[in-house]
């Protein structure tokens, strides 16, 4: 069945750093999302990609989808302490409405 | 609206003894979801419904695990006999189908950590 890979696993910036996470998938996707868990809480949607190479915004993060479809990155600029959470990337396969999650990466960012 | 709402909160019983999650899914979505998430496993999808109807329980553990949806605003996930290993978090979510303009994003209930001693 499809997988989806995440690394890193866990990421400690300082306040200020950069922060990238990566999503590998086995197969084609025909979309990715990504979500936000915060410590105690629940997955929060952040957008979704579509396109082969589509590129998105949203003030500081940056999202990417690859050409090929399977993958895909989130970018945060500047890390705030606000940014501290689990990013999960989720893949759709084609013809399929479920989603399979990446196994998330958790940013603590040190004031 | 008051988003995905699911109950209880925290639920602690003892291995043997019958389990029953409940999630109420945002009013006019078209789809339900039932997940489970743990530190070794991630999240997990165990089943999901399309207009109450079950479309995919391949993620169901085992059969101790049932779920269902007897109308739009209600769906069960009822674990009998509860054993220690399903100890973890079990999340609802819910959205809308195909076609809306929504982009199917889900919309999770604050979840329900299940401890089973």
């Amino acid at each position: 069945g499809q997988q989806v890979m995440q690394i890193p696993q866990y990421q400690h910036v300082q306040e200020g750093e950069d922060f990238t996470t990566y999503c590998n998938s086995s197969t084609t996707l025909s979309n990715i999302q990504w979500y936000k868990q915060r410590p105690g809480g629940h997955p929060v949607f952040l957008i979704q990609l579509v396109k082969s190479g589509e590129v998105k915004k949203q003030k500081r993060l940056t999202f990417q989808f690859g050409e090929a479809k399977k993958n895909s990155s989130l970018h945060i600029t500047a890390t705030q302490t606000t940014d501290v959470g689990t990013y999960f990337c989720a893949g759709r396969g084609a013809g399929s409405y479920q989603l399979t999650f990446g196994k998330g990466t958790t940013l603590s960012v040190i004031p | 609206d008051a988003g995905v709402i699911q109950s209880p909160r925290h639920e602690v019983t003892e291995m043997g003894q019958e389990v029953t999650l409940r999630c109420k899914p945002i009013s006019g979505h078209d789809y339900l979801f039932w997940y489970r998430q743990t530190m070794m496993r991630g999240l997990e999808l165990l089943i999901y419904f399309n207009n109450n109807v079950p479309i995919d329980d391949s993620g169901m553990p085992e059969d101790r695990f049932s779920a269902k949806m007897p109308n739009a605003s209600f769906s069960t996930l009822k674990i009998q006999p509860s054993e220690p290993r399903d100890s973890a978090v079990y999340f609802c979510a819910s959205s809308f189908g195909t076609g809306r303009p929504s982009y199917n994003e889900q919309f999770f209930g604050p979840g329900t950590r299940l401890t089973v001693l």
